[in-house]
């Protein structure tokens, strides 16, 4: 079945415990990408990758890592959580490169840092 | 720059009664503009997309969005609501001069009554 996997579901840490959201897809899609959503915000983009090693900022970057090594996996890494990045994530994939392809997306993790 | 709005944060209708979400959007280049849903607890779902064919775009579920350049719209419609239409609902506007990047809007929550 073609999905986005993320992991965890959910994940309650403590502020400055470095952690890890895992994103993967089994589409062979080229281009990836983080969001948060915060109420009254709608889903605002982290970072988004558009092939193997090439990444970029979205609107929201500050205090997240990405790395794209390999085609089905684009990790979120917060290297010291604040409570500010208490948030809903989604990862998202899409096909080629062009502005028209859909994005499939994962069901979420739920982020609480305390 | 890209950028959107959707009017309304919270919409309710009666169950068989139009649905009207509103959403304009502004854009230096030409767009690809997207509405997905999201019901509770679940990811995002692509209700129809606008990639400059056809300006009237149908989609899933009986919806259908307008666009309109000149008002810079793309308003999601229904005929007959559905209790199981109850959902949040984004427009999301992409462009062709830096298509990796998108922008959502703030949402809107559709309630359903009997």
């Amino acid at each position: 079945e073609a999905q986005v996997t993320q992991n965890p579901r959910y994940l309650i840490t403590v502020t400055g415990k470095k952690l890890t959201v895992t994103c993967s897809q089994n589409m062979n899609h080229e281009y990836m990408s983080w969001y948060r959503q915060d109420p009254g915000l709608g889903l605002r983009q982290i970072y988004y990758s558009m092939n193997v090693e090439v990444t970029d900022k979205g609107d929201v970057p500050e205090g997240y890592k990405v790395s794209r090594k390999e085609k089905r996996n684009f990790p979120l890494i917060l290297e010291s959580p604040s409570p500010n990045q208490t948030s809903l994530y989604f990862c998202a994939s899409s096909p080629a490169p062009t502005p028209n392809e859909k994005l499939f997306f994962g069901s979420g993790t739920q982020l609480s840092v305390l | 720059a890209q950028s959107v709005t959707q009017l309304d944060s919270h919409v309710s209708v009666s169950e068989g009664t139009p649905v009207l979400l509103r959403c304009n959007y502004s854009s230096s280049y030409s767009p690809s503009l997207f509405w997905y849903v999201q019901h509770p607890n679940k990811g995002l779902q692509l209700l129809l997309k606008y990639t400059s064919a056809a300006t009237l775009v149908k989609g899933i579920n009986g919806f259908e969005a307008e666009f309109k350049k000149s008002e810079t719209s793309f308003h999601l419609t229904k005929p007959s609501a559905h209790m199981s239409d109850a959902a949040e609902y984004f427009c999301v506007v992409r462009t062709t001069d830096s298509w990796g990047k998108l922008q959502f809007g703030a949402g809107t929550q559709v309630v359903v009554t009997p």
